[in-house]
């Protein structure tokens, strides 16, 4: 049973550009969250998806956006990219109002 | 506000003594706690959890924290610290239907010889 399931693992962007980031969720799992870690923080909470709708939302801008489709994987997109979303991306999927989440283990965003 | 702080960033202890991780959280309702350990290039795998009941919760790899309400603390505990433990420790706090989370900075551990 694969576990959570992140790509790309590193990713080089510039400024001012786009970037997808993909998610696949635990076998059986229908919830899927979107963190950004940057260095040396913890991991603060952007968005929650269920349903392929956004559920909750963490304070962070429009520029970050994202899509959960009807197999449960998720996408993560920033526009407009800054040298402050230099961070390590990561995607957690649970079930419904569990508990219980399942990180992956990121993708490392770089904005030059 | 719903937050959670770390007071230590790093903390050095030996192999075979004793390791305390502090964690102080502030959130307006019933607190739902988390630990969770992160490793050099993995994801977050979770230590133990507590919701209500025994205020002293026990986790995988040895790992047990205390929840104190008058202190609004859930440290982590361990009577005696493998070199296998190092690792970057982070103390979560979850909404009550689990749809957001918030983690504190977290601590680094390294275990000396």
């Amino acid at each position: 049973d694969a576990g959570v399931t992140q790509s790309p693992t590193h990713l080089i962007k510039t400024r001012g550009q786009q970037v997808t980031l993909r998610c696949s969720p635990k076998s059986g799992h229908d919830t899927v969250s979107w963190y950004q870690q940057a260095l040396g923080q913890g991991p603060q909470f952007i968005f929650q998806y269920y349903e392929e709708e956004e559920r909750q939302r963490g304070n962070f801008p429009d520029r970050f956006s994202g899509h959960q489709f009807p197999n449960y994987s998720s996408e993560l997109n920033v526009n407009a990219l800054l040298l402050g979303d230099s961070a390590l991306y990561l995607c957690a999927s649970s079930l419904q109002d569990s508990d219980t989440q399942y990180f992956g283990p990121g993708t490392r965003l770089t904005v030059l | 506000a719903q937050s959670v702080t770390q007071p230590d960033i790093h903390i050095t202890v030996s192999e075979g003594a004793s390791l305390e991780l502090r964690c102080n959280y502030s959130y307006g309702a019933t607190p739902y706690l988390f630990w969770y350990v992160q490793s050099p290039g993995q994801g977050l795998q979770l230590l133990l959890k507590y919701f209500s009941g025994d205020t002293l919760v026990q986790g995988i790899k040895g790992f047990e924290a205390e929840f104190k309400r008058s202190q609004s603390s859930f440290n982590l505990r361990k009577p005696s610290v493998h070199w296998s433990d190092a690792a970057e420790y982070f103390c979560a706090v979850g909404s009550y239907n689990f749809n957001k989370f918030y983690f504190g900075s977290g601590t680094k551990l390294n275990v000396k010889p």
